[in-house]
């Protein structure tokens, strides 16, 4: 089955540390972004690439990097320059047009 | 003015009964929006993609109001299940398809 992985589901780690959350899809989608999520509050986008070797900042991409050499991959890290780490982060990808997004499972990142 | 702005409830509802909740969004250039279910601690699942005639899918009905730049969800036949928190997202493709969430409706379904 077609869908979008992201792993691992739970990572903690030690403050000052970087950390690359993993997100892969099978759906040939040629969009893919990241969204954080703190508690009880929305989405909000951090990066997002619309094509292979191209990303875009989104509202809030101070203390992330990305790459996308592969059109499957777009891994996010998470560098001590973040200063509020500690989040759910969610993986997403769709296809052309005005294709509505597909989400991963997410990952929980704990710092402390 | 946040671009996307949803009621965050939570909305008590009888088992059975109706729930509607709106969405409004500030880019009148706005040009595809869609409903999400987000549960507790999981990831968003695509509900609905929301069409300017607005459309029905089982007990989930849509509308889309351009004039007034707000979409709503209604829910008929409330179910236990129905539990969870609803987010609209708005896209403007122009900008690079950036699609922009509103913060979710809470909902909660009681016996």
């Amino acid at each position: 089955d077609g869908g979008i992985t992201q792993s691992p589901k739970y990572l903690f780690r030690k403050e000052g540390q970087n950390v690359t959350l993993s997100c892969e899809q099978n759906l040939n989608h040629d969009a893919m972004y990241w969204y954080r999520q703190d508690p009880g509050q929305g989405l909000r986008l951090i990066y997002y690439s619309q094509i292979v070797n191209d990303f875009q900042k989104g509202d809030i991409a101070e203390g992330y990097s990305v790459s996308r050499e592969k059109k499957e991959s777009f891994p996010l890290t998470v560098t001590s320059a973040q200063k509020n780490p500690t989040a759910f982060y969610l993986c997403a990808s769709s296809g052309t047009g005005a294709s509505p997004l597909h989400f991963g499972n997410g990952t929980r990142l704990t710092v402390t | 003015r946040k671009e996307v702005e949803q009621d965050p409830g939570p909305f008590n509802v009888p088992e059975g009964a109706t729930v509607a909740f709106n969405c409004t969004y500030s880019n009148s250039a706005s040009q595809s929006f869609f409903w999400y279910r987000q549960d507790c601690r999981k990831e968003p699942k695509l509900l609905m993609s929301v069409y300017s005639s607005g459309n029905e899918d089982g007990r989930f009905t849509a509308q889309l109001n351009r004039a007034s730049q707000y979409i709503s969800l209604l829910i008929r036949d409330s179910k236990l299940s129905d539990s969870a928190t609803y987010l609209c997202v708005v896209a403007y493709w122009a900008a690079g398809n950036k699609l922009t969430f509103g913060g979710g409706t809470r909902v909660l379904v009681k016996p």
